[in-house]
């Protein structure tokens, strides 16, 4: 199993751009999450899912759209990229539909928005 | 809404030291699981422990200890005889359990040195 995947694992973007990055997991699991890691603030859940076709909006969802049409893929799409979301992104996955148990993440992506 | 605190942004010690992680919650819900991750400095997170609300049980795996208190709203983590490889931020994180928010605090960092 490849566990939780994501694409790109670096991306600079220019202020006003749009991008999609990508999850994916292949362990069958309900849930999935996207957050932010910021210093100081530690992880900020933007948006999550507790199956394919139901998405929710974390604690920080502003600028930030998902989807979840397959149980596989939770993308994230960033619709006009401002400087405020450079950070670095981490998807994440748990069995279960909530986070009840323990969540599998991906490696990061660390995106830079000048 | 739930809230997680971690007042201690960085902690030095030295190899062999005992080192306490402090981690408050705030909950509205009587039903709540509590969590620890770590991130080394390699940047991915690492699942270490989960605990639902009613089971105030500490918790002893090798050098790793844990103690949950209702009374004080505090799930604090232990690291005995610390060891350079303990190096990372550690992540406190909630969540309830008819919801699929999941919250973190802002993270320790925790610098062993040898």
């Amino acid at each position: 199993n490849a566990g939780v995947t994501q694409t790109p694992k670096f991306q600079v973007l220019k202020t006003g751009q749009s991008m999609t990055l990508q999850c994916a997991q292949d362990m069958n699991h309900e849930y999935m999450s996207w957050y932010r890691q910021d210093p100081g603030m530690g992880l900020r859940l933007i948006h999550y899912s507790v199956g394919a076709g139901i998405t929710d909006q974390g604690e920080v969802p502003n600028g930030y759209n998902v989807s979840r049409s397959t149980t596989e893929d939770f993308p994230l799409r960033l619709l006009s990229a401002a400087p405020s979301q450079t950070s670095v992104y981490f998807c994440a996955s748990s069995y279960y539909p909530n986070p009840t148990y323990e969540q599998y993440f991906g490696p990061g992506t660390r995106l830079t928005v000048t | 809404a739930q809230k997680v605190t971690q007042a201690q942004t960085e902690i030095s010690v030295v190899e062999k030291e005992d080192v306490t992680l402090d981690c408050v919650y705030e909950t509205r819900d009587t039903t709540y699981y509590l969590f620890w991750y770590k991130q080394p400095p390699s940047g991915e997170l690492v699942f270490l422990i989960r605990r639902n609300s009613f089971d105030e049980q500490n918790e002893i795996s090798g050098r790793y200890s844990w103690n949950f208190q209702k009374s004080t709203s505090s799930f604090n983590f232990t690291i005995t005889a610390s060891q350079v490889v303990d190096s990372a931020v550690y992540f406190c994180g909630s969540t309830e359990v008819l919801v699929g928010d999941m919250r973190f605090g802002a993270g320790t960092r925790l610098t062993v040195k040898p």
